[in-house]
């Protein structure tokens, strides 16, 4: 099976400007988390999508938003983008079966604002 | 509100020698899991190990196991025979159970595997 795949792989925007990153799951997969990786903060929760609906969300601010895609892919947008947006964003699939708990990562999208 | 505490920065281990990474936890909650996670430089996570809280019995993954101290809310991985390959960092996660269930992580411990 291919792997969680996500594009692009790095970014760079200028402060004030919106960005989209894409996110698809390993095949059987329903379930896709977000998560920000900065090395200030480390790795925060963003918010999870299940079957199209926004599960369950963490503390970002409105600029940060998603959605998840009938074939489970999901993308995620940050709009009016600020130098502190600069980070890793890794997105996450788990399929929801026997082993709901398990999450695995794709590779990430780098993102630098300037 | 679930909190994961990985105290050291940085350990360094010489190849083939055993190390043990520490990570402690605070939660109310009865029923979560616990899990290893490894990033190595510029790579992706991959998922090293995984607790069931229920589960008395300490999680074994080849060269990776875990000592699960749910009393103390501690839960340490155990890495024998040190590769170089297992240079990386290592994130200690929670994760509650039920629909709002997400990863709570640590800071993460940065080894070095000499060889």
């Amino acid at each position: 099976k291919a792997g969680v795949t996500q594009t692009p792989r790095y970014l760079i925007k200028t402060r004030g400007q919106q960005v989209t990153l894409s996110c698809s799951p390993i095949s059987g997969h329903r379930s896709v988390s977000w998560y920000q990786q900065t090395p200030g903060q480390g790795l925060q929760f963003l918010f999870e999508y299940f079957s199209e609906t926004q599960r369950n969300k963490g503390n970002f601010p409105g600029r940060f938003s998603g959605r998840q895609f009938s074939n489970s892919r999901s993308e995620m947008n940050v709009s009016t983008l600020e130098l502190g947006d600069s980070a890793l964003y890794l997105c996450a699939s788990s399929f929801t079966g026997t082993r709901p708990y398990e999450q695995y990562f794709g590779p990430g999208t780098r993102l630098t604002v300037t | 509100a679930q909190t994961v505490t990985q105290s050291q920065p940085e350990m360094s281990v010489q190849e083939a020698e055993t190390v043990t990474l520490s990570c402690t936890y605070d939660t109310s909650e009865n029923n979560y899991y616990l899990f290893w996670y490894k990033q190595p430089p510029s790579r992706q996570m991959i998922l090293v190990i995984r607790q069931e809280a229920y589960k008395q019995q300490n999680a074994t993954e080849n060269r990776f196991s875990v000592n699960f101290q749910k009393a103390a809310k501690s839960f340490s991985l155990k890495i024998s025979d040190s590769q170089l390959g297992d240079t990386a960092m290592y994130f200690c996660a929670f994760m509650n159970t039920g629909a709002n269930s997400k990863l709570t992580f640590g800071k993460g411990i940065t080894l070095s595997v000499r060889p």
